[in-house]
């Protein structure tokens, strides 16, 4: 069973700091994963989509990378703003049933960024 | 263009009674998700349509759920004999065929008392 671990569950950093949000799963027959925010009361919203054959995804501020064979994804925020403050996740989809198949995500990491 | 869209918003109910919930997909997706979020964890998926056929029904909890898409677009998620576990945010994706890009709508939190 494919498991999705998000560590810290909280961070609080400074506004201009460079961060890293972590992301680890224990299968890596993924056909790709998802980076997602989240921010209170409100519904998921699409940042990064990485194929299992990409490495990396950029947009803006933010980029994406998969290492599948170590079970490992990162996300990097540049130059964070307070209005980066919100929930990320992370989620994978396997292989096995490939394309249009079901997410398996994280619990999250919460991020405050302080003006 | 639109985004997914649920209706309604906020749905409180009382334990024991029945509820359907909806789903407006991004038009075009042939692929619509399910999924179930409680307060601090991730969404749960619960069931996955390819256009009008459940693909995978493997998360719905027990028989009490119950999820259609008649004519492969709009969506209702159907739960008989509510109880207080079922209390969560109930979140609805689509995604384009061959693509797993999902794309959320902003969920309907169901409270049951």
């Amino acid at each position: 069973k494919q498991e999705v671990t998000q560590i810290p569950a909280a961070l609080s950093v400074p506004e201009g700091e460079n961060l890293v949000l972590n992301c680890s799963f224990t299968d890596s027959a993924i056909y790709n994963l998802q980076w997602f925010r989240q921010d209170p009361g409100k519904g998921l919203t699409s940042l990064l989509l990485i194929q299992s054959s990409q490495r990396e995804q950029t947009s803006g501020r933010l980029n994406a990378s998969l290492d599948k064979s170590s079970g490992r994804s990162t996300l990097y925020i540049a130059a964070s703003q307070p209005g980066d403050s919100a929930t990320y996740l992370c989620a994978v989809s396997l292989i096995i049933t490939g394309a249009n198949s079901k997410l398996t995500f994280g619990k999250g990491i919460t991020l405050s960024v302080r003006p | 263009g639109a985004g997914v869209s649920q209706t309604p918003s906020n749905k409180v109910t009382e334990k024991g009674k029945y509820v359907e919930l909806r789903c407006d997909p991004i038009s075009g997706h042939t692929a619509l998700y399910w999924y179930r979020q409680s307060l601090g964890q991730g969404p749960e998926f619960l069931i996955y349509f390819q256009g009008t056929g459940a693909a995978d029904d493997s998360g719905l909890p027990n028989d009490r759920f119950f999820a259609v898409r008649p004519e492969g677009s709009v969506s209702t998620l159907k739960i008989q004999r509510t109880e207080r576990g079922d209390s969560a945010v109930y979140l609805c994706a689509s995604s384009r065929e061959g693509n797993n890009e999902q794309f959320f709508g902003p969920g309907t939190r169901l409270t049951v008392l």
